[in-house]
């Protein structure tokens, strides 16, 4: 059974950093896509980022390109997101996803995590 | 980039009726539509590939078709558990971008 457990999430102030962990177990992760999806609080999902399964191409969203960079180890099977210079925006519980084609088929995301809440505030 | 828009925003309906919800693109996606469920404190769900193809496990009464811009999902007959929120999401092209979700209501 495939599971995947953010963590990193807390309270950072505007312009700060932060770097959540999305650590996989089950499947062999080196196979997947990964990709990042936020919901804002009394917002829809955002999709934030995608790493295809070699790490090679990553993708992000036009709200957080130049600020965040999705990577993974896949000899830890963890995905990771940098977020730089931080904005209130960016409060938001933060997913991570498989994709289970290479991250670049289009494929819906099948397993999911639970989520970890990232607060920016002063 | 592709933009897409959901609609209706909310929706109120009650057990056993049909509601359908609809996705439009902004420029034609082929079927590269995906299909979410999502209910408050639980991951999303995946329910429909590929603007029609059902996931395993999901139950019939829920369907897809569409494609090019427009899609739609429908709930043939809904059951309490499928008062949730649902997005459509386009995976033509990065971003993959999602629509602004309906969240559906009990009437």
């Amino acid at each position: 059974q495939v599971q995947l457990v953010e963590s990193g999430g807390g309270v950072v102030q505007p312009r700060g950093s932060l770097r959540l962990s999305c650590e996989a177990s089950g499947g062999t992760f080196s196979h997947y896509g990964m990709h990042w999806v936020r919901q804002a609080p009394g917002k829809g999902l955002e999709w934030v980022a995608v790493v295809w399964y070699n790490g090679i191409h990553q993708y992000y969203a036009d709200s957080v390109k130049g600020r965040f960079i999705i990577s993974r180890d896949n000899s830890k099977n963890t995905l990771y997101l940098e977020m730089n210079n931080l904005r209130v925006e960016d409060t938001a519980v933060y997913y991570c996803a498989r994709d289970p084609d290479g991250g670049g088929s289009g494929s819906p995301l099948d397993y999911w995590g639970q989520g970890t809440l990232v607060t920016v505030s002063s | 980039d592709v933009q897409v828009t959901q609609s209706p925003s909310s929706l109120s309906a009650s057990v056993g009726d049909r509601v359908t919800i609809t996705c439009r693109a902004s420029l034609s996606i082929s079927t590269f539509l995906n299909w979410y469920q999502h209910k408050p404190g639980k991951a999303p769900k995946a329910l429909i590939s590929s603007a029609s193809t059902l996931l395993s496990g999901v139950p019939s009464r829920f369907s897809g078709s569409g494609s090019g811009t427009q899609f739609t999902l429908t709930i043939s007959s809904l059951q309490p558990e499928d008062f949730a929120t649902y997005y459509c999401q386009q995976s033509y092209s990065t971003p993959y971008s999602f629509g602004q979700g309906t969240k559906l209501e009990i009437k």
